[in-house]
């Protein structure tokens, strides 16, 4: 599983645009990446998945350089529940063994 | 609501005690999985369960044991815990295992232990 690496923690403001990088420098051929949203006191909730290039929903974009050594999540338009910890996984396809291990996140602060 | 449902999503027991944790899942996914989180940790990976059969125990004390009688269920059964054993138990399934394209894992709302 490859190895990821994002900030600790980030502050922000409500109405801004907030932009979450994390490095995955081994990432493989087969690997997407995926990013969760965790409450506090809640389990881990999907928001995006991609592979390369961009992918857009109604929560997130999700930036993958050609390269695909980095991604990067971009909240539109924050507010203050949109405080969080994100986490980054980097994994293979579902046929491989694979832990879906979670990392420590970037705790995400948003202040009025 | 996740389509994973845990019980009780509160629970305080003595060392001595025996406790279950519940889990259950209405989504027809074939993975299962256990994980704990204790207070500003990263959630830690407990029991991998797939197709009712367990692939994967991260070297978890024998004082916790995982059940999965069907692949719409799974236990964590609880005996001789420690205080340092409280923390939130998370359940999660997904369709497969792996981070692949539309693998999502879907988590339930856990269940606060507390051991005293």
């Amino acid at each position: 599983l490859a190895k990821t690496t994002q900030p600790i923690s980030m502050d922000s403001y409500e109405g801004q645009e907030v932009n979450i990088t994390c490095s995955h420098n081994n990432i493989a051929t087969n690997d997407y990446i995926t990013w969760y949203q965790q409450f506090p006191s809640q389990g881990p909730r999907f928001i995006i998945q991609g592979y390369k290039t961009k992918v857009t929903n109604e929560v997130a974009s999700l930036f993958i350089p050609a390269d695909r050594k980095s991604s990067t999540l971009s909240l539109p338009r924050v507010s203050l529940s949109d405080t969080a910890v994100y986490y980054c996984l980097v994994g293979p396809e579902v046929n491989r063994d694979d832990k879906i291990i979670f990392g420590k996140g970037t705790r995400l602060h948003i202040l009025p | 609501e996740t389509g994973v449902t845990q019980t009780p999503r509160h629970l305080v027991m003595g060392m001595t005690n025996k406790k279950s944790l519940k889990c259950e899942q209405h989504l027809g996914h074939n993975a299962m999985y256990w994980y704990k989180q204790s207070a500003k940790k990263p959630l830690e990976l407990m029991f991998v369960y797939s197709l009712e059969e367990r692939v994967e125990n991260n070297s978890v004390p024998s004082r916790f044991s995982p059940e999965c009688p069907n692949s719409s269920h799974l236990f964590l059964h609880l005996h001789t815990l420690q205080p340092e054993d409280s923390a939130l138990y998370l359940c999660a399934s997904s369709q497969g295992r792996g981070t692949a394209s539309g693998n999502t894992i879907y988590f339930g709302e856990g269940s606060w232990l507390t051991v005293v």
